[in-house]
């Protein structure tokens, strides 16, 4: 079964300073998608990013870029430059998806960062 | 264009009670999916959505819960006689088609969250 793990509950950055938030996984699959999520205290969940296992390129989008390492099977996101609007939790999740029998993201615990000045 | 909306925002209810959850997904998306996020958690899948059809019922719990779609756009999930433990924030999501490959993007909507009393 597809697993997500988070091993940061909880992470602390100062404003401009660039983070890390961790995230592994394990499938057995050769072809998966990688997701991150930002979810803040509003509690909607905020699409940021996205990784295919045959991408040959880590994934950016603006200040997010994921720091992808096949072999190792981790996903982390980088964020750069952060913001005081990045304090939230942020989701790791991998889509499973078979077809048309099938389709779900398996999500990580999250990890709570917040940004201080 | 509009995101996916949920409503209500906020129910309470007591315990045994019915209650119905309204998800309305992004114009043109095909796909639909619900989650539960238990407070600290990630959201779990409950089910998902192609057209009409329910493609994946694998989340949910147990008979309790039901969930339709009937003309393809809106969803509504349904919990008979609940219970205090099915508290919690229910998510729903929406994509283009998953057919179209492994980068297909849900996109959620604000949640709507339960209390059972």
């Amino acid at each position: 079964a597809q697993k997500i793990t988070q091993t940061q509950p909880g992470m602390f950055v100062q404003e401009k300073e660039a983070v890390t938030l961790d995230c592994t996984y394990d499938t057995s699959d050769q072809s998966y998608g990688l997701f991150w999520y930002k979810q803040p205290s509003s509690g909607e969940m905020i699409f940021l990013i996205y990784q295919g296992s045959y991408d040959e390129q880590n994934a950016t989008e603006g200040r997010y870029s994921l720091n992808f390492q096949k072999a190792r099977k981790s996903a982390n996101l980088v964020i750069s430059a952060s913001q005081l609007g990045d304090s939230a939790m942020y989701f790791c999740a991998m889509r499973e998806f078979s077809s048309y029998n099938t389709d779900k993201l398996i999500f990580g615990t999250g990890t709570r960062l917040q940004v201080f000045p | 264009g509009a995101g996916v909306s949920q409503t209500p925002s906020n129910k309470v209810t007591e315990k045994g009670k019915y209650v119905e959850l309204r998800c309305d997904p992004i114009s043109g998306h095909t796909a639909l999916y619900w989650y539960r996020q238990s407070l600290g958690q990630g959201p779990e899948f409950l089910i998902y959505f192609q057209g009409t059809g329910a493609a994946d019922d694998s989340g949910l719990p147990n008979d309790r819960f039901f969930a339709v779609r009937p003309e393809g756009s809106v969803s509504t999930l349904k919990i008979q006689r609940t219970e205090r433990g099915d508290s919690a924030v229910y998510l729903c999501a929406s994509s283009w088609n998953p057919g179209q490959g492994i980068s297909d993007t849900q996109y959620f909507g604000p949640g709507t969250r339960l209390t059972v009393l």
